[in-house]
């Protein structure tokens, strides 16, 4: 069983609907939660983190985390076709190398 | 601030040729470095990581290397390059913060295909 679970899509929304993403995990003692944006052909960045759980929001995104589950997600409010990219899920027990997911691609049509 | 170089952006070698893949990090000191492959359906596999000058850790057994000869050049190589190294390859860098947390940042890539 691989430690971090991502579906990969694709997803298919319409432009302004609220988009859930989400990843599952094994390994209770990660703590740090990541989620990177990839758009084609280009590295990812890093949208947000956050340690432990509880919920963290930056503009339209919500970063949200459920250790008791060991279950994370990512809701982007008023999806743009800029947001269509693959999102990628990443964690880490501290101070040992991030684990990520193999990614979920996005797309927002107009 | 900090950014981070690869080149090539992109690449077609022959079986057997040798590779050397380039990165750079600008506007930080002793980073972490981090070399991923992504190929498709795979999501990101680790193959290197350093933390410093000459200390590099291998994650996976196959016919590359690295060598950080400097504090923020990372150089990923190979003798012979293989079909099934095909795939998009990816520097990172980042900076361990308090409490362990490791937050990696990516360059653009390198886009390899071997023929």
């Amino acid at each position: 069983q691989k430690e971090v679970e991502q579906d990969p899509g694709p997803l298919s929304v319409p432009e302004g609907a609220i988009v859930s993403l989400n990843c599952t995990y094994s390994n209770s003692a990660f703590q740090y939660f990541m989620w990177y944006r990839q758009y084609s052909r280009k590295g990812p960045e890093l949208l947000m983190y956050t340690y432990s759980s509880g919920n963290k929001e930056d503009g339209r995104f919500t970063a949200q985390v459920d250790k008791s589950s060991k279950y994370i997600s990512l809701f982007i409010r008023d999806s743009q076709p800029s947001d269509s990219a693959t999102y990628l899920c990443a964690m880490s027990d501290p101070g040992y190398a991030l684990n990520f997911g193999k990614g979920t691609s996005l797309l927002v049509t107009p | 601030s900090q950014t981070i170089h690869q080149w090539p952006a992109t690449l077609v070698q022959p079986v057997g040729s040798p590779l050397s893949l380039e990165c750079t990090v600008e506007g930080t000191s002793n980073p972490n470095l981090y070399w991923y492959r992504q190929a498709a359906g795979r999501g990101l596999q680790l193959l290197f990581y350093s933390v410093g000058i000459g200390q590099i850790s291998s994650e996976v057994p196959q016919n590359l290397s690295a060598s950080r000869p400097q504090d923020r050049q990372f150089i990923l190589s190979s003798k012979k390059l293989l079909l099934s190294d095909s795939g998009f390859y990816l520097c990172a860098w980042s900076v361990l913060l308090a409490g362990g947390v490791d937050e990696q940042y990516f360059g653009p890539g390198t886009r390899l295909t071997v023929t």
